[in-house]
């Protein structure tokens, strides 16, 4: 499974875009790119996943070059809400059966 | 309303007695997951299933054991050999097949243990 590396923490303020950055030197042909969001105390919940270029969700925006070794997640307007942990992983689903490596995430916090 | 169901939510026990967590999903997914979650740190992959009857260990199995004799269940036991097993458990299903790659997360046991 390709490694990944994130920022430990990113500060913002209510009303900003926000975008966190992955490298993913060694992501594979079939690889996908995934996003996760965890509060504390709870299970991560899904928010995007991309193959390629850019994908757009009611919630977040994704946006991955045409060498595929780093995604950027944009969070439009944050809100003091969004202040959470934010994982990237990066897999081919199928073929390790889902078997997701989860790094130590970007710990984002929004001020007001 | 279909989900997971972790229980109980928080658990304690003495050292050197098993453990089980209960997971169970109605989702109809055939992949389910066990994680581990230590303070201010990511998940780790403890134990997973693709299929009724069959498991696969994960990153730090070692101290763990799992059954999957439902589809809906995917019970975690923590054994008296799990050195530090006090921790923030989170169990996961997915579906295995399409495009479908989320993985649906219940909310999690916090174990200690003393």
């Amino acid at each position: 499974l390709a490694k990944t590396t994130q920022p430990i923490s990113m500060d913002s303020y209510e009303g900003q875009e926000v975008n966190i950055t992955c490298s993913h030197n060694n992501i594979a042909t079939n690889d996908y790119i995934t996003w996760y969001q965890q509060f504390p105390s709870q299970g991560p919940r899904f928010i995007i996943q991309g193959y390629k270029t850019k994908v757009t969700n009611e919630v977040a925006s994704l946006f991955i070059p045409a060498d595929r070794k780093s995604s950027t997640l944009s969070l439009p307007r944050v809100s003091l809400s969004d202040t959470a942990v934010y994982y990237c992983l990066v897999g081919d689903e199928n073929t390790n059966a889902g078997k997701s490596t989860f790094g130590d995430g970007t710990t984002l916090t929004v001020k007001p | 309303d279909g989900g997971i169901t972790q229980s109980p939510k928080y658990l304690f026990r003495k050292e050197g007695q098993n453990v089980t967590l209960s997971c169970e999903q109605n989702l109809n997914h055939d992949a389910m997951y066990w994680y581990r979650q230590d303070p201010g740190q990511g998940l780790r992959l403890i134990y997973y299933s693709q299929i009724v009857n069959d498991f696969q260990k994960g990153d730090i199995a070692e101290g763990y054991s799992v059954s999957r004799e439902k589809k809906e269940s995917f019970p975690l036991t923590v054994t008296s050999a799990q050195k530090n097993p006090t921790a923030f458990y989170l169990c996961a299903s997915r579906l295995t097949h399409a495009n479908e790659y989320e993985q649906y997360f219940g909310p999690g046991t916090r174990l200690t243990v003393t």
